[in-house]
């Protein structure tokens, strides 16, 4: 299976904050997405994204949210400023062309808003 | 709309048991993909498999096997003969390629296999 990785691992910050989660793709994926799965709930999805723009974006991703490709390597997901229902895992997933449409997840960042 | 559910929020087998996770779901496409995902105590999503729309044969990969009918709208995953280190939490999720590609998960069920 292809390795997505993700950091930080976990992350805490305080309510207000802005934080940044990055996700390094794999080489020939091109199609990234972000999901999300606040603890010992099911995993949701926030937005999908290729060719550099946004395709699908969720309820949840809201204005607060933003992701790029600033380098055209790492992924990323930015959200302004915190609140404490954001704490949550973040899943970076990512697909090739093919279409198997297998999605792979990387480890997650653990987001802990205090 | 998709949706997947798994009506199984927990089940706890002996080890060496066979255990079925149960998995339903609803989308008005024709074309769509079926997958299941473990999520270990340490909380990575790991693919196990999936299945499109218009291959309904069975799958067996050693102590897992899957069963999708298409009639029924579920899309079964059993373990033969569970380990302690089947325990986890399974996902089942759909997509449909022609609405986004975003997958679409159940609940979860969160197996215990007791040694």
């Amino acid at each position: 299976e292809p390795e997505v990785t993700q950091t930080p691992s976990h992350q805490v910050t305080q309510m207000g904050q802005e934080v940044i989660l990055r996700c390094v793709p794999i080489s020939n994926h091109l199609y990234f997405y972000w999901y999300r799965q606040i603890l010992g709930q099911k995993v949701e999805f926030l937005v999908s994204f290729y060719n550099n723009e946004i395709s699908e974006k969720s309820e949840i991703f809201d204005d607060q949210f933003s992701v790029e490709r600033p380098d055209g390597s790492n992924f990323t997901l930015k959200i302004r400023s915190t609140k404490l229902e954001d704490s949550a895992m973040y899943f970076c997933a990512m697909r090739d062309q093919s279409f198997s449409y297998e999605q792979y997840f990387g480890p997650g960042t653990r987001l802990t808003v205090t | 709309a998709q949706k997947v559910t798994q009506a199984q929020t927990e089940i706890s087998v002996v080890e060496k048991e066979d255990v079925t996770l149960d998995c339903v779901y609803e989308t008005r496409d024709t074309t769509y993909y079926l997958f299941w995902y473990k999520q270990p105590p340490s909380g990575e999503l790991v693919f196990l498999i999936r299945r499109n729309s218009f291959d309904e044969q069975n799958e067996i990969s050693g102590r897992y096997s899957w069963n999708f009918q298409k009639s029924t709208s579920s899309f079964n995953f059993t373990i033969t003969a569970s380990q302690v280190v089947d325990s986890a939490v399974y996902f089942c999720a759909l997509t449909v390629p022609n609405a986004g590609n975003m997958l679409t998960f159940g609940g979860g069920t969160r197996l215990m296999v007791k040694p």
